[in-house]
């Protein structure tokens, strides 16, 4: 399986602070998608970066890739009570034309 | 834009009894999935449709689950006889494209218990 393994599973900060969620994978990938799922809501996208790209950013959002490690970080600058949510990495490979999720990684902002 | 709805939001049913759940993919997204999402796990792909013919299918357990796509909009999907571990959240998605490596839009899901 390629499927994704974030790490931490569950991470607690204070508003302000930044945050940092990893995820790792398997197998070659066309891209890397991150979403982010309130409680009890579906899930919604944050960012696309195709495997030949090695950085990109969206407002608050960092993301890095690192295809020689099969690796990938979000980063979440000055963080708000309003981000608490679970974060998802997803692994999009041509070879199976599908999205693969990873565990998530629960992340909590305390105001 | 509308997003994607689905319906119901919740659903509480007895095992061995039967559960259908309805998707209406963003006007115009050639592609809609179907995902289980178990408690504390990502979502796991249970089929994909493009138009109103099934691209993949292979985590979909035949025996109990089915999923249509007629006309090539809204979809269902159904599960007969539920069992307890089919407990999850049931979540549509579509995209634009034809299947690639394209962003895809979720509903709010369908929260199953199976009791």
């Amino acid at each position: 399986s390629q499927q994704g393994e974030e790490d931490p599973q569950a991470l607690s900060i204070q508003e302000g602070e930044n945050a940092t969620m990893n995820c790792s994978y398997k197998t070659s990938i066309n891209n890397l998608q991150w979403y982010r799922q309130n409680s009890g809501r579906g899930l919604v996208h944050l960012i696309l970066i195709r495997s030949n790209e090695r950085e990109k950013h969206s407002g608050r959002l960092r993301v890095t890739l690192d295809t020689s490690k099969k690796s990938s970080s979000l980063l979440i600058t000055a963080s708000r009570a309003a981000d608490t949510a679970s974060y998802f990495c997803a692994t999009y490979w041509n070879q199976g034309g599908k999205l693969i999720f990873g565990q998530g990684t629960e992340l909590s902002v305390k105001p | 834009e509308a997003g994607v709805a689905q319906s119901p939001r919740y659903k509480i049913i007895e095992k061995r009894q039967s559960v259908a759940f309805w998707c209406n993919p963003i006007s115009g997204h050639a592609t809609l999935y179907w995902y289980q999402q178990i408690l504390g796990q990502g979502p796991k792909l249970l089929i994909q449709f493009q138009n109103n013919g099934v691209v993949d299918d292979s985590q979909l357990p035949k025996d109990r689950f089915s999923a249509e796509r007629l006309k090539g909009v809204d979809s269902t999907l159904k599960i007969q006889p539920a069992k307890l571990e089919d407990s999850a959240v049931y979540l549509c998605a579509s995209s634009l494209d034809t299947g690639g490596p394209d962003t895809q839009y979720f509903g709010p899901g369908t929260r199953l218990t199976v009791l």
